[in-house]
């Protein structure tokens, strides 16, 4: 079984550019999670998405968003790009049957976002 | 909220030894714990999780560990240290209501294996 997938694996833009990161769940899940590691602040919660809706976002500013399609498949796209928002985005998903949050999360092997 | 601390950012252990790894959180609800595994460049892999069921939780690669809510602790340990063990190490934890706040993750544990 395919795990999650995530592209592209590098993204080199300048600062002020839009990114668009794309991440492709486990077969039969249906709930993508975004989350931003970045050097010295660890993994922060960004988004929460489920059958297509935006559930729940973390601290992050509205220049972060993003969708989930009716695959289930989802995008992140990050506007205005400042040079902070170099980081590794890693991409999680679960099957969030029970909306329980026992339900494991599992992680895709990120993309690297270099801003310049 | 929640919170998790990993005390230690950096463990050194000698191959064959026994590895802890410390983690305590902090949870104004039951909480769900986890433990992941971040190889270089390389995603998250989950090495076992906490629900309420058994207080020791084994999980694979030869980790196991144990909830002990006396002292919000969830350290995580393996008996003898191996090589391919060399990694960072994340405690994690989640509300229960669903994955509405996500996961919380600590700072992170980079192990270092001596031969």
């Amino acid at each position: 079984e395919a795990g999650v997938t995530q592209s592209p694996t590098h993204l080199i833009k300048t600062r002020g550019q839009q990114a668009t990161l794309r991440c492709s769940p486990i077969s039969g899940h249906t709930s993508v999670y975004w989350y931003q590691q970045a050097l010295g602040l660890g993994l922060q919660f960004l988004l929460w998405y489920d059958e297509g809706e935006e559930r729940n976002r973390g601290n992050f500013p509205p220049r972060f968003s993003g969708r989930q399609f009716p695959n289930y498949s989802s995008e992140l796209n990050v506007n205005a790009l400042e040079l902070e928002d170099s980081a590794l985005y890693l991409c999680a998903s679960s099957l969030e049957l029970t909306g329980a949050s026992t339900d494991t999360q599992y992680f895709g092997p990120g993309t690297r976002l270099t801003v310049l | 909220a929640q919170s998790v601390t990993q005390l230690g950012s950096h463990v050194s252990v000698s191959e064959g030894a026994l590895v802890l790894l410390r983690c305590n959180y902090s949870s104004s609800v039951p909480p769900y714990l986890f433990w992941y595994v971040q190889y270089p460049n390389q995603g998250l892999q989950l090495l076992l999780k906490y629900t309420s069921a058994a207080t020791l939780v084994k999980g694979i690669n030869g980790f196991e560990a144990e909830f002990k809510k006396s002292e919000t602790s969830f350290h995580l340990t393996k008996p003898s240290a191996h090589m391919s063990d060399a990694a960072e190490y994340f405690c994690a934890v989640s509300a229960g209501g669903g994955g509405a706040d996500g996961l919380t993750f600590g700072k992170g544990t980079h192990l270092i294996i001596q031969p």
